[in-house]
């Protein structure tokens, strides 16, 4: 079962904030997320683990809801080098992740 | 050097044609994992493996098949490529114990089956 991702895309300007959520129909152990630059590999950004912890990465945070089975990815002032497409990753405690269809975001000057 | 490397980056085939991609890394991780990336649908896991004696389907197994060569090596073939098998794969490696850790992926190989 794909995590759902929204919104599929979304354009900022720079300095702006954003939000991508993830959700899942089944319980969630841990998610994972990832950003993928055009013509690269995707690349880890945090781990969160079921609890309702948030992490951070500079600018770029995270929450987890266990109970709703939903995990938001929070980007905040929005620089130019975060555009890329944002995928969450599941883990249902079967160790390996199921990936999302992505979330590509587009920040312009 | 990368520390998860995939051949070759770029293949060109016919239908019918066995393929072999490979995957090796120098991070002596346990877990490695063969996902397919095409537009619009993510990634989707194709086999993975916790080590050389392990090995299990994913979502989308059918028409591959998987060998691990040793704990730094995992191939993915495609014993009759078909066109609708034209896509992006990755290979990911992750220090295995308990829940899933920070994947590592390869730079990719694209692979288009005419």
């Amino acid at each position: 079962q794909q995590p759902v991702q929204s919104p599929q895309a979304v354009i900022l300007r720079e300095g702006e904030d954003a939000v991508i959520n993830c959700s899942s129909s089944k319980a969630l152990y841990s998610v994972h997320w990832y950003r993928q630059k055009h013509g690269e590999a995707p690349v880890f950004l945090m781990i969160l683990l079921k609890g309702g912890e948030q992490k951070g990465h500079e600018k770029i945070s995270a929450s987890f809801n266990e109970k709703k089975q939903q995990s938001s990815l929070y980007l905040t002032a929005s620089q130019l080098s975060y555009s890329g497409t944002y995928f969450c990753g599941t883990d249902f405690g079967n160790e390996k992740l199921t990936f999302g269809t992505g979330t590509r975001l587009t920040i312009i000057p | 050097d990368a520390d998860v490397t995939q051949t070759p980056r770029n293949r060109i085939t016919k239908t019918g044609k066995r393929i072999m991609l490979e995957c090796s890394q120098t991070k002596g991780h346990d877990r490695m994992y063969w996902y397919r990336q095409d537009p619009g649908l993510g990634l989707r896991l194709i086999y993975y493996s916790f080590d050389v004696k392990d090995i299990n389907k994913g979502e989308i197994s059918d028409g591959y098949s998987v060998s691990r060569q040793a704990q730094a090596k995992f191939s993915l073939s495609l014993e009759s490529a078909i066109p609708n098998q034209t896509a992006l794969y990755f290979c990911a490696t992750t220090l295995g114990s308990g829940n899933t850790g920070e994947l590592f992926f390869g730079e990719g190989s694209r692979l288009t089956v005419l």
